[in-house]
C-alpha cells in the first residue's frame, strides 16, 4: 500500500530535549515536506526537500533542521525544542512531473513542548 | 509571497444542498493548485488537483475551477452529504513551495 508514515504519533516532551520526528514514504517519491498545522495560521511550510542530500527552507524554518539521505527518509530535527513549537506536524511526499504533482500526507505526529 | 485565503472560514448547509468554497490567492505565477479534505485529527487526503493551464476539474460530485489571472478557485459540491463534513483546504504550488489557505470547515446537517 502506497504511504507516507511518521513517528511517533503523539509526543510529549518539555523544552530543551532534543527530539527527531520520522517520516517514511514507499512511493519513490522525489520530493518531501514538512508542514506544521496551527490553529488560525493553517499549514504552513517548515523545510522541503527535492530530492536525495537536496533541502531548502520554507516559511517557518527557524529551530528545525532536516536531512535527507535517502530517498525514502525525511526526519525532522528539533535540536532544542520550546513551546512555540507545539504543533501538529505532516510530513508529505510527491513526485516531481512538471506541473502534475499531487502530494501524499502522512497522518500527522501532535507534538507537545512543556 | 504568496498568500492564501478561503472564505468562508465555516459553513453549514441542510444535506442535499450545493455548495460553493472559495480560495484566493495573491500571486498568479503558480504551477497548479489543489484542493484537500482534512477529517478531524487526520491527514489531508488530495480531492483535486488543477495545473496552471486548465480552467476546471472534476471529480464524482466535487468540480474544482481554477481562474489562475484573478487568483481564485472554486470548489463546488453537488448534492452535499453528511458523510461531506470536514475541513477543505486549498493549496498553489509555486515549483518549489506549497502554500495553504487556513481551510473552511464544513457540516452538512442530516
Amino acid at each position: 500500500e502506497a504511504q507516507v508514515t511518521q513517528n511517533p504519533r503523539y509526543l510529549i516532551t518539555v523544552t530543551g530535549k532534543k527530539l527527531t520526528v520520522t517520516c517514511s514514504q514507499n512511493m519513490n517519491h522525489e520530493y518531501m515536506s514538512w508542514y506544521r498545522q496551527d490553529p488560525g495560521l493553517g499549514l504552513r511550510q517548515i523545510y522541503y526537500s527535492m530530492n536525495v542530500e537536496v533541502t531548502d527552507k520554507g516559511d517557518v524554518p527557524e529551530g528545525y533542521k532536516v536531512s535527507r539521505k535517502e530517498k525514502r527518509n525525511f526526519p525532522l530535527i528539533l535540536e532544542s525544542p520550546s513551546p512555540n513549537q507545539t504543533s501538529l506536524y505532516f510530513c508529505a511526499s510527491s513526485f516531481r512531473q512538471g506541473a502534475i504533482d499531487t502530494q501524499y500526507f502522512g497522518p500527522g505526529t501532535r507534538l507537545t513542548v512543556l | 509571497k504568496q498568500e492564501v485565503t478561503q472564505i468562508p472560514a465555516a459553513l453549514s448547509v441542510p444535506e442535499g444542498e450545493n455548495l460553493v468554497l472559495n480560495c484566493s490567492f495573491t500571486d498568479s505565477a503558480i504551477y497548479n493548485l489543489q484542493w484537500f479534505r482534512q477529517d478531524p485529527g487526520k491527514g489531508l487526503t488530495s480531492l483535486l488537483l488543477i495545473q496552471s493551464s486548465q480552467r476546471e476539474q472534476t471529480s464524482g460530485r466535487l468540480n474544482a475551477s481554477l481562474d489562475k489571472s484573478s487568483g481564485r478557485s472554486t470548489l463546488y459540491i453537488a448534492a452535499s452529504q453528511p458523510g461531506d463534513s470536514a475541513t477543505y483546504l486549498c493549496a498553489v504550488d509555486t515549483g518549489n513551495q506549497f502554500y495553504f489557505g487556513t481551510g473552511t470547515s464544513l457540516t452538512v446537517i442530516p
